[in-house]
């Protein structure tokens, strides 16, 4: 069955950066893409960017730009999700999460990891 | 960038009854629509995608309708499980975009 297992929670101070883990098993990881989407506390779904794990393209949310980072490592099934100059308007639950998107960003996303928060405070 | 507007943004319901979620593009975006089911501290569900397709494992009382702009999910006969927030999402152009999610609440 499709699984995406996800880093534990992580506490940082603004300024400092996270990077949240996404491993993969049940399909074969280069066949989709990644898409990573933030849920601030009670608040709905934002997506942030997309991955392509079979070629490493990526596209982010314009907002975003120049603060975050995807990438994967095809060896281990793994997707990460780096977030740079954090804010404490980036505290929120970090998911994961399966993309038809092969090799364009904008596929159906089906399944998603368990998702990991990510608290920002001085 | 498409936007997603649901309606209503919450309501109340009792088991049994029947309900529907409304989800309009601002733009058209063909059958391009899914909907996902999320309950507390817990990560979204696919229920439905292409706008009318039930996902494996789904029960059959959800279905849903609707392309080109106006979309809707329906749920025949409310269990207590069904009680959570719904989202919809366009995936037909990028950036991909999510509704502001509806919360279905117990009577």
């Amino acid at each position: 069955q499709v699984q995406l297992v996800q880093s534990g929670a992580e506490v940082k101070k603004p300024g400092a950066s996270v990077k949240v883990s996404c491993k993969a098993s049940g399909y074969t990881f280069t066949s989709y893409g990644i898409s990573w989407v933030r849920q601030a506390p009670g608040q709905g779904l934002e997506w942030m960017g997309w991955i392509s794990a079979y070629n490493g393209n990526t596209n982010y949310a314009q907002k975003l730009q120049g603060r975050v980072t995807m990438t994967t490592d095809t060896s281990t099934s793994t997707a990460y999700m780096e977030l740079r100059s954090l804010r404490s308007d980036d505290t929120a639950v970090y998911y994961c999460a399966r993309d038809s998107g092969v090799v364009v960003a904008g596929g159906l996303i089906d399944y998603w990891g368990q998702g990991t928060l990510v608290t920002v405070s001085s | 960038a498409i936007r997603m507007t649901q309606s209503p943004s919450s309501f109340s319901a009792s088991t049994g009854d029947r309900v529907t979620i409304t989800c309009r593009a601002s733009q058209g975006i063909s059958s391009y629509l899914a909907w996902y089911q999320q309950k507390p501290g817990k990560a979204p569900k696919l229920l439905i995608y292409a706008a009318s397709t039930l996902q494996s494992g789904v029960p059959s009382r959800f279905s849903g309708s609707g392309s080109g702009t106006d979309f809707t999910l329906t749920i025949s006969c409310l269990q207590s499980e069904d009680f959570a927030t719904y989202y919809c999402q366009q995936y037909y152009s990028y950036p991909p975009a999510f509704g502001q999610g509806t919360k279905l609440e117990i009577k």
